[in-house]
């Protein structure tokens, strides 16, 4: 099982729907995870931490299911420029600041 | 805050050349930086970690003597591929955490390397 993995997408998607992404870790021990954005041929951007259940900023909510070891990212009202990879991070190890990125899932959002 | 910056951001070379990349954290010290491979359509792979004044960890698979890291300063960190070879053409980031432990990495805007 790969140690993050990843809706492998891609999805396309009209302006103004709600779209959720899943990404499923191997580690149990993991306490935070990210979601980064990255755009063509861009290096990846911070969108969203989680460190406990859940977090949400505007459009964008993302949640954690330790139980299952999965998280989401759901983006409400989608906009033409969220239109980019989305990559779930998960630490190999608690504290030692390496990070495993998932295979990525495309988004394009569709006038 | 937290502005990673990478040097070059571009480079073509013959194959058979050594190319350094350079990644600058521009507003903070950074004692741990990190260096990562992306191959198209792929997601980012570790490379390895470059500590400031001691020897990089490299990931498993990673040669180290192809791949020097140096991190002589607390806002500097090099990579050079020596020798470079067409496969290791690559888009090569870097990245850097704002303090010790922290888990939130900050990635510069990448290089581009092209070996013909």
């Amino acid at each position: 099982r790969k140690e993050v993995e990843q809706d492998p997408g891609p999805f396309n998607v009209p302006e103004g729907a709600t779209v959720a992404f899943n990404c499923t870790y191997s580690n149990s021990a993991s306490q935070s995870f990210f979601w980064y954005r990255q755009d063509c041929r861009k290096e990846p951007k911070l969108l969203m931490s989680v460190y406990s259940s859940g977090n949400e900023d505007g459009r964008f909510t993302a949640q954690l299911n330790r139980a299952s070891q999965y998280i989401s990212l759901l983006i409400r009202d989608s906009k033409l420029s969220d239109s980019a990879t989305y990559l779930c991070v998960a630490p190999i190890i608690q504290g030692a600041q390496k990070l495993v990125f998932g295979q990525g899932t495309r988004l394009t959002i569709n006038p | 805050g937290a502005v990673v910056s990478q040097h070059p951001s571009r480079v073509i070379c013959k194959s058979g050349t050594s190319v350094k990349i350079e990644c600058r954290s521009l507003d903070f010290q950074a004692t741990t930086m990190f260096w990562y491979r992306q191959f198209p359509k792929q997601s980012l792979m570790l490379m390895a970690t470059s500590n400031e004044g001691s020897k990089a960890t490299y990931e498993q698979g990673v040669e180290k003597d192809k791949f020097l890291i140096n991190h002589a300063s607390l806002t500097l960190s090099t990579l050079t591929v020596t020798s470079a070879h067409p496969e290791d053409s690559s888009f090569y980031i870097c990245s850097a955490t704002l303090r010790q432990g922290a888990d939130t990495q900050y990635f510069g805007p990448g290089t581009r390397l092209t070996v013909l």
